[in-house]
């Protein structure tokens, strides 16, 4: 079974960082595309970044590019997503999601989510 | 960025109705185009992608169609489960944008 479990959320100060991790299970982690999305509270969904299998390959939404960071360790089958000078508007539950696997594509799973707050 | 845009934004129907949701992209996405439903409280889950390709363990009762711009999504007849929100998504060029949803109310 397909299992991504995000965890480092947390309440942080306007400027501060926060690096989420996604703990991956249940397939085979290095053959899928992995992404970040993020919902803020009572808002629609939004795609922050995505990583291609060997990481060789990164993408980003404009409004994050510079402060974010995603990355992945296949060894040890996670995804994470390093930010830094982070804002009021980042605050939002942040999903972990995997690709479908073949072209076109969709995240066909995906995570609880975690919660990250940005307020002083 | 591709710009994704959903209508209705909201929807208010009864148990076995037909409904239909549209979503149109800024520029042609070919078939790149991917819906999902949400729940409160839950994370999304894929229902259609290459616009009109049933996910796994998905009902029949949903469908996708469309091609290039404009894009829909079909419930044949609604069951009390599929009230919740409905996002299209393109995954042609990142960022893969997210249309702004539509909420499915009971009526």
């Amino acid at each position: 079974e397909v299992q991504l479990v995000e965890s480092g959320g947390g309440l942080v100060q306007p400027g501060g960082s926060l690096r989420l991790s996604c703990a991956a299970s249940g397939f085979t982690f290095s053959s899928y595309w992995m992404s970040w999305v993020r919902q803020a509270p009572g808002k629609g969904l939004e795609w922050v970044a995505n990583i291609k299998q060997d990481g060789s390959e990164k993408n980003y939404v404009g409004s994050v590019k510079g402060r974010f960071t995603i990355s992945r360790d296949n060894a040890k089958s996670s995804l994470y997503l390093q930010m830094n000078s982070l804002r009021v508007e980042d605050t939002a539950v942040y999903y972990c999601a995997r690709d479908r696997g073949g072209s076109p594509g969709g995240e066909g799973f995906w995570g609880q989510g975690t919660l990250v707050t940005v307020s002083s | 960025d591709i710009q994704m845009t959903q209508s209705p934004s909201s929807l208010s129907a009864s148990v076995g109705d037909r409904v239909t949701i549209t979503c149109r992209a800024s520029q042609s996405i070919s078939n790149y185009l991917n819906w999902y439903q949400q729940k409160p409280g839950k994370a999304p889950n894929l229902l259609i992608y290459a616009a009109s390709s049933l996910q796994s363990g998905v009902p029949s009762r949903f469908s996708g169609s469309g091609f290039g711009t404009d894009f829909t999504l079909t419930i044949s007849s609604l069951q009390p489960e599929d009230f919740a929100t409905y996002y299209c998504q393109q995954s042609h060029t990142t960022p893969n944008t997210f249309g702004q949803g539509t909420k499915l109310e009971i009526k």
